[in-house]
């Protein structure tokens, strides 16, 4: 089973509006947590926010947000007020295991969503 | 801020050639990673590395070979390039023992083998 799915390989969205990009994910370990990228045409991947699985509120960053639902393990990324400039491919990301473990903890992605947003 | 450089942005090699792929941080990192990333794929991880001299595989190892000598740099071997293995590479540093904090990326190599 895909530990990381991403449902939406293209997504379109008007200038200023918000949009949603779909995430869920497959683990049984009861500590883990969520990253989301954004890789513009350009290639480098940039980090957007991150959710621990204890976390009790969703994360927030500026104007990108996560809805968080754990029982329908489930991470979705808003971008509010969308700009010419969020058109990119993101990427959900997930790490299982504990903060702490001194291991490398390496992150299991989905296949991405390509977003362009409209003028 | 965390720098990770890659030798190369666009690289094209033969088949057959040994193909080194070389990648530097500049954050005392202790981890550092390896992906590949293919449309409709993701990224998927070829090897990583706890720390120097140690290494582990990731899901897709064949045909790949690591080296890590020194702390900062972290190299990718393509024993003997095939042109199913033309695609982006992509290399990550972070700090071991930091869960919650995002790997760190560099721009990217776009390998080609012809």
């Amino acid at each position: 089973a895909q530990k990381i799915t991403q449902t939406q390989p293209g997504m379109f969205v008007q200038e200023k509006e918000a949009v949603t990009l779909d995430c869920t994910y497959d683990t049984s370990d009861p500590s883990y947590g969520l990253f989301w990228y954004k890789q513009p045409s350009s290639g480098e991947m940039i980090f957007l926010i991150y959710q621990g699985s204890y976390d009790q509120q969703n994360a927030t960053e500026g104007r990108y947000s996560l809805n968080f639902q754990k029982a329908r393990k489930s991470a979705n990324l808003v971008i509010s007020a969308s700009q010419l400039g969020d058109s990119a491919m993101y990427f959900c990301a997930m790490r299982e295991g504990s903060i702490s473990s001194g291991s490398a903890r390496q992150l299991t992605f989905g296949s991405g969503t390509q977003l362009t947003v409209l003028p | 801020d965390v720098k990770v450089t890659q030798s190369s942005r666009y690289l094209v090699k033969r088949t057959g050639e040994k193909v080194f792929l070389e990648c530097v941080q500049d954050m005392d990192h202790e981890n550092m990673f390896w992906y590949r990333q293919d449309p409709g794929l993701g990224l998927r991880l070829i090897y990583f590395s706890y720390d120097v001299k140690m290494k582990e595989k990731g899901d897709i190892p064949e045909g790949y070979s690591v080296s890590r000598e020194k702390k900062e740099r972290f190299s990718l071997i393509l024993e003997s390039a095939s042109t199913n293995q033309t695609s982006m590479y992509l290399c990550a540093s972070k700090r071991m023992g930091q869960g919650h904090q995002p790997q760190h990326f560099g721009d990217g190599t776009r390998l080609s083998i012809l």
